[in-house]
């Protein structure tokens, strides 16, 4: 099945500090992958979208220079934390449509990102 | 505002017996939705879905009926497992949009 890998599973860093998540597709390519966000208790927040090879759309209130997000190839996208600060603390997914994917339901999670800032 | 609601935050059922959970949307534009499961400290993973043409869809134990008019959905678990236990998430897209809009989440408890 299509596996969606995230690094690191947990994040613990000092305010001010920049971090990076990882999202990868394993066993497939991946033409548009998505970054979430959810606090306790919460829904899943789109961040944004990003696809292979252009720049990111984000969702209104995402302050793209904060949260850089870059698609470098078709089976790897990554998502910066910049000046991160306790606020930011959250659990953070990212989701990958296949390239072969035609249905809505063909977004595959990986398993989060645990951030912690402290 | 949110579009997509879920406005259980739990649910507890006995083993063997019927879960329904429950999904309200308010945007006319969402003509499919999806039901994922989430456990702790993992990503979701699809369970079922429907488009706006259906009424029903039925996967083994899981069904999903959607009231258009009512703008409303529900999933059912027939019979309910302990297994099934973990935080049901109902999600909405449309317009042309391949973004999903997701409700809060229920947390289905099922016992032994």
């Amino acid at each position: 099945g299509a596996v969606v890998s995230q690094h690191p599973s947990w994040v613990i860093c000092k305010s001010g500090t920049s971090v990076k998540i990882e999202c990868r597709s394993l066993d497939f390519q991946a033409t548009t992958m998505f970054w979430y966000r959810q606090f306790p208790k919460q829904s899943l927040m789109l961040m944004a979208t990003s696809n292979e090879g252009s720049k990111a759309t984000y969702e209104q209130g995402v302050e793209k220079d904060k949260f850089l997000i870059n698609h470098a190839s078709l089976t790897l996208s990554t998502l910066t934390v910049t000046s991160a600060h306790p606020e930011d603390s959250s659990f953070y997914i990212c989701s990958a449509r296949p390239r072969w994917g035609t249905s809505y339901n063909e977004q595959f999670f990986g398993p989060g990102t645990r951030l912690t800032v402290l | 505002d949110q579009q997509v609601k879920q406005n259980s935050p739990s649910l507890s059922v006995q083993e063997g017996r019927i879960s329904i959970l429950n999904c309200d949307y308010t945007n006319s534009m969402f003509d499919y939705f999806l039901w994922y499961k989430k456990y702790p400290a993992e990503g979701p993973t699809f369970l079922i879905s429907i488009s706006s043409i259906k009424d029903k869809n039925e996967d083994g134990r899981f069904t999903v009926f959607l009231n258009k008019s009512a703008k409303h959905l529900s999933l059912h678990i027939v019979p309910s497992q302990p297994g099934d236990s973990a935080v049901y998430f109902c999600a909405a897209s449309g317009g042309g949009s391949e973004k999903l809009v997701f409700g809060k989440g229920t947390k289905l408890t099922v016992n032994p």
